[in-house]
C-alpha cells in the first residue's frame, strides 16, 4: 500500500532564516504530487505541484521554492522565511493524470515564523 | 472568489442526528471531491462524484451532484463524536488550458457532533 511522509511535524522559524519541508511518497511509482498551505480555519491554498522529476509548476509566486530530485520526494524550500509563511504545510499525492483523481495527504508540517 | 464554497462554515448537531453540508461551484466541473480533516491533520479522502453521477454512496456518507444547480451535498447520517472534523468539497473544473486539472478546494465547513 501507498503511503505519504513529512517531516518535521513541526517547526519554529524565525523570520529570515531558511526552511526545508521533505515529503517522500512509498508504494506507487511517478506520482504527481502537490504542496499545500494552510492558513488556520481555511482552505488549501496549491503552492506548487510536480508531475515528475525535476518539473515543477507554481500556482502563486512567493517566497518559497520547491524541487523534486527524486521520483517520490518533493521539497518545499525558502532562503528568507517571512512573517507570513506560518502556516500548515500540505503535501500530497495522487496518481493518473494530473489534479483529476484522488489526492492523498501526508499529516501536515505546522511551521511557525516568528 | 473561490470555485467550490461549503455552506454552512460551521455546523454543530447531536450525535445520532443527519448533518448536511452543501458546497457551490461557478464552472463546469471533470469531478467533484469530498475530503475530511481532523484538527491538525491532513486531509483524507471521503468520496469522490464524476459530473455523470447524480448521487453515491459510501456507509453512513452520501453524496449528491446537481450540474444544473452547480452544487452538491454531504450528508452524514447517524452522527458520532468521531465524524467532528473539517470537511472540504474540491472541485475539478473542465477545460483548463494546461495539461494540469487542477483541484480547487473550498474553504470547509466544521463539523461539531456534540455526544
Amino acid at each position: 500500500s501507498q503511503t505519504i511522509h513529512q517531516w518535521p511535524a513541526t517547526l519554529v522559524q524565525p523570520v529570515g532564516s531558511p526552511l526545508s519541508l521533505e515529503c517522500t511518497v512509498e508504494g506507487t511509482s511517478n506520482p504527481n504530487l502537490y504542496w499545500y498551505r494552510q492558513a488556520a480555519g481555511r482552505g488549501l491554498q496549491l503552492l506548487f505541484y510536480s508531475v515528475g522529476i525535476g518539473q515543477i509548476s507554481s500556482e502563486v509566486p512567493q517566497n518559497l521554492s520547491a524541487s523534486r530530485p527524486q521520483d517520490r520526494q518533493f521539497i518545499l524550500s525558502s532562503k528568507k522565511l517571512l512573517l507570513s509563511d506560518s502556516g500548515f504545510y500540505l503535501c500530497a499525492w495522487s496518481p493518473g493524470r494530473a489534479g483529476t483523481d484522488t489526492q492523498y495527504f501526508g499529516p501536515g508540517t505546522r511551521l511557525t515564523v516568528l | 472568489s473561490q470555485q467550490g464554497e461549503e455552506d454552512p462554515q460551521a455546523l454543530s448537531i447531536q450525535e445520532g442526528e443527519n448533518a448536511t453540508m452543501n458546497c457551490s461551484y461557478k464552472t463546469s466541473i471533470n469531478n467533484l471531491q469530498w475530503y475530511r480533516q481532523n484538527s491538525g491533520r491532513g486531509l483524507v479522502h471521503l468520496i469522490l462524484i464524476r459530473s455523470n453521477e447524480r448521487e453515491k454512496h459510501s456507509g453512513r456518507l452520501r453524496v449528491t451532484l446537481d450540474t444544473s444547480k452547480k452544487s452538491s451535498s454531504l450528508l452524514i447520517t447517524a452522527s458520532r463524536a468521531a465524524d467532528t472534523a473539517s470537511y472540504f468539497c474540491a472541485t475539478v473544473p473542465l477545460l483548463m488550458k494546461t495539461s494540469y486539472d487542477k483541484v480547487i478546494f473550498g474553504p470547509g465547513t466544521s463539523l461539531s457532533v456534540i455526544p
